[in-house]
């Protein structure tokens, strides 16, 4: 299994510019998350999914969309970069919402 | 509102020895915590996890201390290794999952030889 992976690894975007940030898991994981990791700070949960078809908003939404058309994908689409946008992005799964999660690499964002 | 800290933000521990990393949460209605490690340039690993009906959980070379009382949670590695050099997390959720978790700012640990 290649488990959670994440692309691309390093994007740099002008302000204004729109993006996915694409997140996939080949282990039949029902629930799936996004997080951005910001210096000097802990994780903050973007969007989450706890199944096909079901998104739902966590702590730092705004300026983010996602959907969840099949239970292997869960792309995160920037809108319209800014620079407080610029951070390290996570993408996550796990079999259900309370079992152990699994991290991708992540893809460090900087909007210029 | 809802705030999940750290008391120390690098902790120095000698091979061999052991190491305790803390944390303090803020909201009282938190009622599962979780433990992960992340290291340079890599996604966070979960390490254990705790539910507030229990005081206590061991895991390999881990232990996570629950005190509701005063709101801190604990991580415990016994016999430090250099491979445990990271930086450690706790997180907090009030919802039971992980679904809405809290994570605090973190604790670098140095293992030294």
């Amino acid at each position: 299994n290649a488990g959670v992976t994440q692309t691309p690894k390093f994007q740099v975007l002008k302000t204004g510019q729109s993006m996915t940030l694409q997140c996939a898991q080949d282990m039949n994981h029902e629930y799936m998350s996004w997080y951005r990791q910001d210096p000097g700070m802990g994780l903050r949960l973007i969007h989450y999914s706890v199944g096909a078809g079901i998104t739902d908003q966590g702590e730092v939404p705004n300026g983010y969309n996602v959907s969840r058309s099949t239970t292997e994908d869960f792309p995160l689409r920037l809108l319209s970069a800014a620079p407080s946008q610029t951070s390290v992005y996570f993408c996550a799964s796990s079999y259900e919402a309370a079992g152990e999660q699994f991290f991708g690499p992540g893809t460090r964002l900087t909007v210029l | 509102g809802e705030s999940v800290g750290l008391h120390l933000p690098t902790l120095s521990v000698q091979e061999g020895d052991n190491s305790i990393i803390n944390c303090a949460y803020s909201n009282s209605a938190s009622d599962y915590f979780i433990w992960y490690k992340q290291e340079s340039g890599k996604g966070p690993q979960f390490i254990i996890d705790i539910r507030s009906n229990m005081d206590k959980r061991q895991g390999q070379r881990v232990t996570v201390l629950l005190n509701k009382t005063v709101k801190h949670l604990s991580l415990q590695i016994a016999a430090t290794q250099p491979g445990d050099s990271a930086v450690y997390f706790c997180a907090e959720d009030y919802t039971g999952t992980a679904s809405k978790l809290t994570f605090g700012t973190g604790t670098r640990l140095q293992v030294t030889l």
